[in-house]
């Protein structure tokens, strides 16, 4: 089993709004992704998980805060949003270091901030 | 910093042969992924080189350079449903750990 999954697909919300975007694999994958992608433009990292610890956050701001429970899972809690963090949001799972040369993504949750 | 360059643009014929080149510029590199992306849909995972040469998976082969900071991935027998975005991502080390940087993305146009 390769897959990533994502709920939701689609989410609007307002800036006043608090909403969680939830991620989940069960490949044994020990290091997760968050992504950010808007349209014609590459991924663009967000944060990494290695071992359920958050090893990297690519200076996102507070109102993006991601959170491991477990292995399997990955939520990205969302609160006070703009306008300009409608995009795509990519979750991804690899293996740990060197290994995560080869990620799988989910299909991803199309954020909409009114 | 880091920094990757990629064509933006390539054309090519159904059951040609296309290169998309990719050079870097990183300090922690530890090797070179491609992913094909459809619009809509997520980035797939095509191929990754750590070590220097070619690597050949079906219709796909992807070569690695690191002491020339350059890669490519060639796709062969070229047929519509190529028709993707293509990403060449660099796999780097920094303090935190393990991260992926990726380039702009080849857009690749299959025609008949």
């Amino acid at each position: 089993d390769t897959e990533v999954t994502q709920t939701p697909k689609h989410l609007v919300m307002g800036m006043t709004n608090k909403k969680s975007l939830k991620c989940e694999q069960h490949m044994g994958h020990r290091a997760m992704y968050w992504y950010k992608q808007k349209a014609k433009k590459p991924p663009e990292l967000m944060f990494v998980y290695s071992y359920e610890k958050l090893s990297i956050n690519e200076s996102v701001p507070s109102r993006f805060s991601p959170e491991c429970p477990n292995s399997s899972l990955l939520n990205l809690h969302l609160h006070a949003l703009q306008p300009e963090d409608s995009a795509l949001y990519l979750c991804a799972s690899s293996q740990v270091g060197d290994g995560g040369g080869e990620q799988y993504f989910g299909p991803g949750t199309r954020l909409t901030v009114t | 910093g880091q920094s990757l360059e990629q064509p933006s643009e390539v054309t090519a014929v159904e059951g040609a042969i296309v290169q998309i080149n990719c050079t870097y510029q990183t300090s922690g590199f530890y090797g070179l992924s491609w992913y094909q992306q459809h619009d809509g849909g997520a980035p797939t995972f095509l191929s990754y080189n750590a070590l220097d040469g070619l690597e050949e998976t079906g219709r796909f082969s992807s070569f690695l350079s690191r002491s020339d900071s350059y890669g490519y991935l060639l796709l062969q027998e070229l047929q519509m449903k190529d028709s993707a975005s293509y990403f060449c991502a660099v796999r780097d080390q920094d303090i935190g750990g393990f991260k992926t940087i990726f380039g702009a993305g080849t857009r690749l146009f299959v025609k008949a």
